[in-house]
């Protein structure tokens, strides 16, 4: 049973296109963050959410907390081809362990 | 201030062979925890050490294990080896950030076993 249910899992658009990712669970965090990883590397850390409705802004993406701290949105405006990666969004059971959704791999084509 | 270095970076066992994976955390980080990421079931936590004592577990075998030493180095074992344990196993250390427990992953070492 997958705690956190990412969609879409695979998103292939074109380059200056919007999108939108979702992360979603029946569950309550006490913090959501979201990760982007690249081929042959680690998970890097984009965002940290902690209040239900908070919302940040990194230049071209805009990372949503719901309400009841049981969903997250991440809105690409714009897309590039330097976007192109696997997005990871977990979510914090307690003070330590992390829970991860499957992934949406995202392709900007050119 | 140098990243998480993961060792080795590719490895080739057979069934039922043990490996022995190394991971050096950022200095001054404390805490150390494993992942396994596969394409079905994605980044799967293994363990969280901290001040070498297991702090938490996952839903893992115990073929499955791991340890921590003094200067935060931690180390996870595999014993019996399975074709299903094929992966990329990922190592980060971790802080806090903005109150949250924020991970720095390692870039992994991915384990084929044949």
């Amino acid at each position: 049973t997958q705690l956190l249910k990412q969609s879409p899992q695979f998103l292939s658009i074109q380059e200056g296109e919007n999108l939108t990712v979702y992360c979603n669970s029946s569950s309550v965090f006490s913090s959501l963050q979201w990760y982007r990883q690249e081929p042959g590397e680690g998970p890097v850390l984009l965002v940290t959410v902690v209040t239900g409705g908070e919302v940040k802004k990194l230049k071209r993406l805009t990372f949503q907390f719901g309400d009841a701290r049981k969903d997250s949105s991440l809105h690409i405006t714009a897309a590039q081809p330097g976007d192109t990666g696997l997005y990871l969004c977990a979510g914090a059971q307690g003070a330590q362990k992390l829970v991860f959704g499957q992934g949406t791999r995202l392709t900007i084509n050119p | 201030k140098a990243g998480v270095t993961q060792t080795p970076r590719y490895l080739i066992k057979t069934r039922g062979q043990q490996v022995t994976l190394s991971c050096s955390p950022i200095s001054g980080h404390r805490s150390v925890s494993w992942y396994q990421q596969t394409p079905g079931q994605g980044l799967q936590f293994l363990f969280e050490y901290f001040s070498e004592t297991q702090r938490n577990k996952g839903n893992f075998p115990g073929r499955f294990s791991g340890r921590q030493f003094s200067n935060s180095r931690s180390e996870m074992n595999v014993s019996t080896l399975e074709l299903g344990d094929s992966a990329l196993y990922l190592c980060a250390s971790s802080d806090l950030r903005d109150g949250a427990n924020v991970l720095t992953f390692g870039a992994g070492s991915r384990l084929t076993v044949l």
